[in-house]
C-alpha cells in the first residue's frame, strides 16, 4: 500500500522568513514519482513540481526549492522568503507503476501555510 | 489555468437525489482522473479513463459512476445522495497514462448536500 505524511498540519510564518514543508512517503515500488501541488484559498489544485525515483538531485525553482531523500523516504519543499502570496494548502503526493496503484495520485493530508505581512 | 474545465462550478440538492458533474480535458489530454476531496477523508482518487476505457479504479462508491466519451469529455454520475457525499470533485487529465506525468487539475466541484 502507498501512503505518504505530512506531518505538519499547519505552519504560520511571517513575511520573508524561510519555510520548509515535510513530506514522507511509503512505497514497496522502486519506480514511482513523487509530486507537489498548491491549493491556493480559490480552491484550484495547481501542479508545482515532479521528481522520479531514481533522480535524487535538488531541484530549485526562484524561492521553492525541493529536497529528495529516498535513504530517508522523504520530499521536503522549501520555499525562501516566503511572501503572503505563498499562503496556501500545500500536497505532497506519490504516484508509482504497480499494480492496482498504477493509476492513482496517492496524496497526503495537506499543510496549511499562512504567510502573515 | 489549467486547462480542464469542470462544470457547474457549484452544486446544492438534497438527499436521495442524483447528479451529473462534468469534465473537459485539457486539449490533447487522453487520460481523465476523479478526486473527491473532503474534510475528513481528504484528497481521494475515484477513477481513471485513458481514451475512453476505464483504466484504474480508487475508492469509488458503486453509486457513483463515471465514463469518457468519445469527445473525451468526462462525467461523473452521482446517486442516492447522502450527506456524507458533500465534498468538492476534481478533475485533472494528463496527456498519457503514464504514472510518471503530471495531472493538471480543473476548479473543482463542490457538491452540498442538504
Amino acid at each position: 500500500a502507498q501512503k505518504v505524511t505530512q506531518a505538519q498540519t499547519e505552519i504560520s510564518v511571517v513575511e520573508k522568513e524561510d519555510v520548509t514543508l515535510d513530506c514522507v512517503y511509503e512505497t514497496r515500488d522502486t519506480t514511482y514519482y513523487l509530486f507537489w501541488y498548491k491549493q491556493p484559498p480559490s480552491g484550484e489544485l495547481v501542479f508545482l513540481i515532479r521528481r522520479n525515483s531514481f533522480d535524487e538531485q535538488n531541484e530549485i525553482s526562484g524561492r521553492y526549492s525541493w529536497n529528495f531523500q529516498k535513504s530517508t523516504s522523504s520530499f521536503n519543499f522549501t520555499i525562501t522568503a516566503s511572501q503572503v502570496v505563498d499562503s496556501a494548502v500545500y500536497f505532497c503526493a506519490l504516484r508509482s507503476a504497480g499494480g492496482t496503484s498504477y493509476g492513482k495520485l496517492t496524496f497526503g493530508q495537506g499543510t496549511i501555510l499562512t504567510v502573515h505581512p | 489555468d489549467s486547462g480542464v474545465t469542470q462544470t457547474p462550478k457549484h452544486l446544492i440538492t438534497a438527499t436521495g437525489q442524483r447528479v451529473t458533474l462534468r469534465c473537459s480535458p485539457r486539449s490533447g489530454d487522453l487520460s481523465v482522473y476523479w478526486y473527491q476531496q473532503s474534510l475528513d477523508q481528504g484528497l481521494q482518487f475515484l477513477i481513471q479513463y485513458y481514451n475512453g476505457e476505464e483504466r484504474a479504479k480508487g475508492n469509488i462508491l458503486e453509486r457513483f459512476s463515471a465514463q469518457q466519451f468519445p469527445d473525451l469529455h468526462s462525467e461523473l454520475n452521482l446517486s442516492s445522495l447522502e450527506l456524507g457525499d458533500s465534498a468538492l470533485y476534481f478533475c485533472a487529465s494528463s496527456v498519457g497514462d503514464g504514472f510518471n506525468q503530471p495531472q493538471h487539475f480543473g476548479d473543482g466541484t463542490r457538491l452540498s448536500i442538504l
